[in-house]
């Protein structure tokens, strides 16, 4: 079945360096919709990106990600880690086109000190 | 734009009691509803899927039975956890799609439910 790694379960950096949080994912379809989404403390979770197009960059609040089916993965950057990023990260699938399920990473936990 | 309303948003029940919970989409048509269980320290697992004009269908580990899921119309789904105990805590979400194919879900704020 399909199924989202996330290798960092906490990952912890000063602010003002980069970040880049790893998803890795399998699928039998081929055309799967990648997602991440941010979780802060006692929130629900929130899109932060989605794509679905191969080798194409997308951007959200300073976060980027490149779909690259060749290497099933779609990891998430930011140049300059602020403060208020600290937050959990899910990187989550979608691959099935009739069926609107979503499969999550176990996310990772981005801790980000002054 | 795309609202997902939960109630209630945190609930203490006795071990062995059910809860109800609801969800309401405002502002779309919720083609799917998803529930997801968040305990603690872990993942979203999904519970299960409804879909318009389709069955419910449950994952595995979560049957009809223990969680009974009512989907009658676009905007509003409810699901109750029967008989619930402590492994049943967690923070549980749901998860409305509009449009067709691998579209965005957007998620409620949840319902925290603790079981003493």
């Amino acid at each position: 079945g399909d199924s989202v790694t996330q290798t960092e379960g906490l990952v912890t950096l000063t602010e003002g360096l980069p970040v880049m949080l790893n998803c890795t994912y399998q699928t039998i379809y081929s055309n799967p919709f990648l997602f991440w989404y941010v979780q802060h403390l006692n929130e629900s979770p929130r899109l932060l990106l989605k794509s679905f197009t191969d080798n194409k960059r997308t951007e959200h609040q300073g976060f980027h990600a490149t779909l690259h089916k060749s290497s099933s993965s779609f990891h998430l950057q930011k140049s300059s880690a602020q403060l208020s990023d600290s937050a959990l990260y899910y990187c989550a699938l979608s691959g099935d086109t009739n069926a609107y399920k979503v499969i999550f990473g176990k996310g990772t936990h981005l801790h980000v000190l002054p | 734009g795309a609202l997902v309303y939960q109630y209630p948003r945190r609930t203490i029940c006795k071990s062995g009691t059910s809860m109800r919970m609801e969800c309401q989409a405002v502002g779309f048509q919720a083609t799917s509803v998803a529930w997801y269980r968040q305990s603690p320290q872990k993942t979203f697992e999904l519970i299960a899927l409804s879909t318009v004009n389709s069955a419910i269908k449950y994952e595995q580990n979560f049957t009809q039975e223990k969680f009974p899921i009512s989907h009658p119309n676009l905007s509003f789904s409810s699901m109750t956890v029967l008989n619930a105990y402590l492994e049943d805590r967690g923070l549980y979400l749901c998860g409305a799609s509009v449009g067709q194919g691998q579209d965005t879900q957007y998620f409620g704020p949840g319902t925290r439910l603790l079981v003493l």
